[in-house]
């Protein structure tokens, strides 16, 4: 069955704090979404990766195809980093996004 | 700006009766997406469409409808057959690159929020 687990559900922190939130999948994926959805609900595209590794302001995205996980990284993290982070991938063969749960994280000024 | 419009933020529907929400794109994306959100689950596809005058059902298509006769705009009907309508609907949408569209960065509305009075 092809599924995406993320952990943790729910993350607080402290500002300033190194955050990593982990994304696993079952099986081979053509691609992998990090999205971040805001306390509205308007979502936003922050990576979309295939391999190796991408960096955007604090932000950095990583995967590793063999072990079929990805971590999404925030370093010095700010209350307004303060949002659901939600990984979806796009398995071999299929014609749509799986999307996890999504983890909620909270940053303490 | 370019971006996606969805509308209303809120709506309300009685027993019976069928709602339309909004989505319009000027990104000039050929490829749009309706999505459903329920509360501690992942967002679920419900329709998409890669070219105006074509659309696909989703996993959830049960109970809705769509139509795409504009390239900006992909509509979505809740009908009266949809007996949990309750949840947050986000419509998105991409470039489409042949054989692998879904690979492209998907550009999200806001929402719509739909309440059963």
């Amino acid at each position: 069955k092809n599924e995406v687990e993320q952990s943790p559900q729910n993350l607080t922190a402290q500002e300033g704090e190194f955050i990593t939130i982990n994304c696993s999948y079952s099986v081979g994926i053509s691609a992998l979404h990090w999205l971040q959805q805001h306390p509205g609900g308007g979502i936003v595209s922050l990576f979309m990766l295939s391999s190796g590794k991408k960096k955007h302001g604090r932000l950095i995205a990583t995967i590793n195809i063999q072990e079929k996980h990805s971590s999404l990284h925030i370093t010095a993290s700010h209350p307004r980093d303060s949002a659901v982070y939600i990984c979806a991938v796009r398995f071999w063969g299929a014609q749509k996004l799986v999307f996890g749960q999504g983890t909620r994280l909270t940053i303490n000024p | 700006d370019g971006g996606i419009t969805q509308s209303p933020k809120y709506l309300f529907r009685k027993e019976g009766q069928n709602v339309t929400l909004s989505c319009e794109q000027n990104l000039n994306h050929d490829a749009m997406y309706w999505y459903r959100q329920d509360p501690g689950q992942g967002l679920r596809l419900i329709y998409y469409s890669q070219i105006v005058n074509d659309f696909q059902k989703g996993d959830i298509a049960e109970g809705y409808s769509v139509s795409r006769e504009k390239k900006e705009s992909f509509p979505l009907t809740v009908t009266s057959a949809q007996k949990n309508p309750t949840a947050f609907y986000l419509c998105a949408s991409s470039l489409r690159s042949v054989g692998e569209w879904f690979n492209q960065p998907q550009h999200f509305g806001d929402g719509t929020r739909l309440s059963i009075l």
